[in-house]
């Protein structure tokens, strides 16, 4: 089954223990991204991957950072999480950038930082 | 747990009405456009598409209407059933001077009383 992946489903951690979120496609999908949606404001891109090993800021990057060693994973790392980081995050991927493709979210992972 | 559905437009409908969720989208240069549903607990999933070249796109009981003139987009639902509750992103991308990043609206709640 096509599918995006992503781990844990739940999380609720302390303010500055680093903390890692996994997501993985099994699409052979080259662009991969990620979101946090928070109430009334929608979702927001964190960061994206055009292909592997090609990375760039979306529009909220503060706090966070990305890699992308593989084409089927992008792993988002929190270094040093803070309250403001608890929200619902969604990894999505899709079969290239251009303009004529959908993306495919994962279930999403909540997160609690206290 | 917490809903996306907090803060947002909403759209309250009878079963088997008809449902109209309409979305104004901000870069006249986009040319690509996709709806989204996400139900509670869940990532948003694909419902359509349409391309700039096109006004009108039909598919099993959505239709989407693309009015680039106002830079309005709406989703329409025929037959609404209770599964339809969600909430509705409609999303962005594309065209020269556009960007490959989809944007996306901050969605509506759809709502489908039995």
């Amino acid at each position: 089954e096509a599918q995006v992946t992503q781990n844990p489903r739940y999380l609720i951690t302390v303010t500055g223990k680093k903390l890692t979120v996994t997501c993985s496609q099994n699409m052979n999908h080259e662009y991969m991204s990620w979101y946090r949606q928070d109430p009334g404001l929608g979702l927001r891109q964190i960061y994206y991957s055009m292909n592997v090993e090609v990375t760039d800021k979306g529009d909220v990057p503060e706090g966070y950072k990305v890699s992308r060693k593989e084409k089927r994973n992008f792993p988002l790392i929190l270094e040093s999480p803070s309250p403001n980081q608890t929200s619902l995050y969604f990894c999505a991927s899709s079969f290239s950038a251009s303009w004529n493709t959908e993306a495919f979210f994962g279930q999403g992972t909540r997160l609690t930082v206290v | 747990g917490e809903s996306v559905g907090l803060h947002l437009p909403t759209l309250s409908v009878q079963e088997g009405d008809n449902s109209i969720i309409n979305c104004a989208y901000s870069n006249s240069a986009s040319d690509y456009f996709i709806w989204y549903k996400q139900e509670s607990g869940k990532g948003p999933q694909f419902i359509i598409d349409i391309r700039s070249n096109m006004d009108k796109r039909q598919g099993q009981r959505v239709t989407v209407l693309l009015n680039k003139t106002v830079k309005h987009l709406s989703l329409q639902i025929a037959a609404t059933q209770p599964g339809d509750s969600a909430v509705y992103f409609c999303a962005e991308k594309g065209g020269v001077g556009g960007s490959y990043i989809p944007t996306f609206g901050r969605g509506t709640s759809l709502i489908v009383h039995p």
